[in-house]
């Protein structure tokens, strides 16, 4: 079974700085899918960013960009130049085969 | 466009009773998802429905959970009897195809059973 583990419940950043996000993942596919979402307090998931396990070029997204593993079976979020609307849950998800995994969340706070 | 319409937002009923969540997905997408988050872990799928027919419901309560589409558009999640550990944000997700990476989520409903 995928699991998907994201080892910091809670990451404060100051406004305007970088912060990194970690995520770890256990497969035996080579072929999936990772996803970034975020959760605001309004509950509705919003899609930040994808990857694809066969790129080896790790996605970007404006101020948003990943850093993928595959053999470590990491993919961490950064989010540069932080925003007060950035402040969420931040939820790392797996798919393969039409099935979202998603891991526990990190909490992200922006201090202004 | 409009989004992923779910109602309602919030419910409280005690325990052993029943409760129905309805979800709109986007028109015209095909996959329908219902997922479980419990507070303070991530969504986890309920079922997974292509038009009118279930792909996937192997971590759906089916003792107490029922789930239909029937006319491959709107659909409803229901819990009878409702117990305490169902307290839990209900998500409606809805995606064009089976094969879309991508999957629109609604607000949630959330409920408290007490």
């Amino acid at each position: 079974a995928q699991t998907v583990t994201q080892s910091q419940p809670e990451m404060s950043v100051q406004e305007a700085e970088t912060v990194t996000l970690s995520c770890t993942y256990d497969t035996s596919e080579s072929d999936y899918y990772l996803f970034w979402y975020k959760q605001p307090p309004s509950r509705q998931m919003i899609l930040v960013i994808r990857q694809e396990a066969y790129k080896q070029q790790n996605a970007t997204e404006n101020r948003f960009s990943v850093n993928f593993q595959k053999a470590a079976k990491s993919f961490s979020l950064k989010i540069s130049d932080s925003q007060l609307g950035d402040a969420a849950m931040y939820f790392c998800a797996y798919r393969r085969a039409q099935k979202l995994v998603f891991g526990q969340g990190t909490r992200l706070t922006i201090n202004p | 466009e409009a989004g992923v319409a779910q109602s309602p937002r919030y419910k409280i009923i005690e325990k052993r009773q029943s409760v129905a969540f309805w979800c709109n997905p986007i028109s015209g997408h095909a996959t329908l998802y219902w997922y479980q988050q419990i507070l303070g872990q991530g969504p986890k799928l309920l079922i997974q429905f292509q038009n009118n027919g279930v792909v996937d419901d192997s971590q759906l309560p089916k003792d107490r959970f029922s789930a239909e589409r029937l006319k491959g558009v709107d659909s409803t999640l229901k819990i009878q009897p409702a117990k305490l550990e169902d307290s839990a944000v209900y998500l409606c997700a809805s995606s064009l195809t089976l094969s879309s990476y991508e999957q629109y989520f609604g607000p949630g409903t959330r409920l408290t059973v007490t």
